[in-house]
């Protein structure tokens, strides 16, 4: 069964350093998000993006915050000086489309991000 | 604003028995939700979804109803199984975006 596949699985950074998660998504999806999970709190969103470009956001993605997508297959958070409230969880997630039944978005194991 | 929430945060229940989930939303545009199961240390999981056209969706052990009415979304587990044991999500999606905002997660304990 296709799935979306996140690495590093832990990540521990020092507070101002720069970290990149990495992300496959499922291939044939056109879709990609970026959520994130402080340690026992719901799942926040960070970003959607589409068509090679961000097509929604959350006050959360500030300017310290940046996706990519360097390639056919990789989907990428850069976050440019971490602090230690970026510690989380970091899921990415895929989906087919936005509309009809194929909404379901699909998400990775996630990456924790530790940052001391 | 937008906000989805759960009204019980833990819940336990006998192995056997039929577990229900409750979960209430304020946005009125939301046209699509979901429920997901997150065990420890993974991803959340898609279990079922429905969209607002319909207040009663069914799949495997697991049933979705919705009440447009009262903003309000439940999911049945029938016979719950240890397996079962888990946070479990709803999250909601409006027609004029694609993110899923997610309410604060139950925890549900299966007994032996």
């Amino acid at each position: 069964e296709p799935e979306v596949t996140q690495t590093p699985s832990h990540q521990v950074t020092q507070m101002g350093q720069e970290v990149i998660l990495r992300c496959v998504p499922i291939s044939n999806h056109l879709y990609f998000y970026w959520y994130r999970q402080i340690l026992g709190q719901k799942v926040e969103f960070l970003v959607s993006f589409y068509n090679n470009e961000i097509s929604e956001k959350s006050e959360i993605f500030d300017d310290q915050f940046s996706v990519e997508r360097p390639d056919g297959s990789n989907f990428t958070l850069k976050i440019r000086s971490t602090k230690l409230e970026d510690s989380a969880m970091y899921f990415c997630a895929s989906s087919e489309g936005t509309g009809g039944w194929n909404t379901e978005a699909f998400f990775g194991q996630g990456t924790r991000l530790t940052v001391v | 604003g937008e906000s989805v929430g759960l009204h019980l945060p833990t819940l336990s229940v006998q192995e056997g028995d039929n577990s229900i989930i409750n979960c209430a939303y304020s946005n009125s545009a939301s046209d699509y939700f979901i429920w997901y199961k997150q065990e420890s240390g993974k991803g959340p999981q898609f279990i079922i979804d429905i969209r607002s056209n319909m207040d009663k969706r069914q799949g495997q052990r697991v049933t979705v109803l919705l009440n447009k009415t009262v903003k309000h979304l439940s999911l049945q587990i029938a016979a719950t199984q240890p397996g079962d044991s888990a946070v479990y999500f709803c999250a909601e999606k409006s027609a004029a975006g694609n993110k899923l905002t997610f309410g604060g997660g139950t925890r549900v304990l299966v007994k032996p």
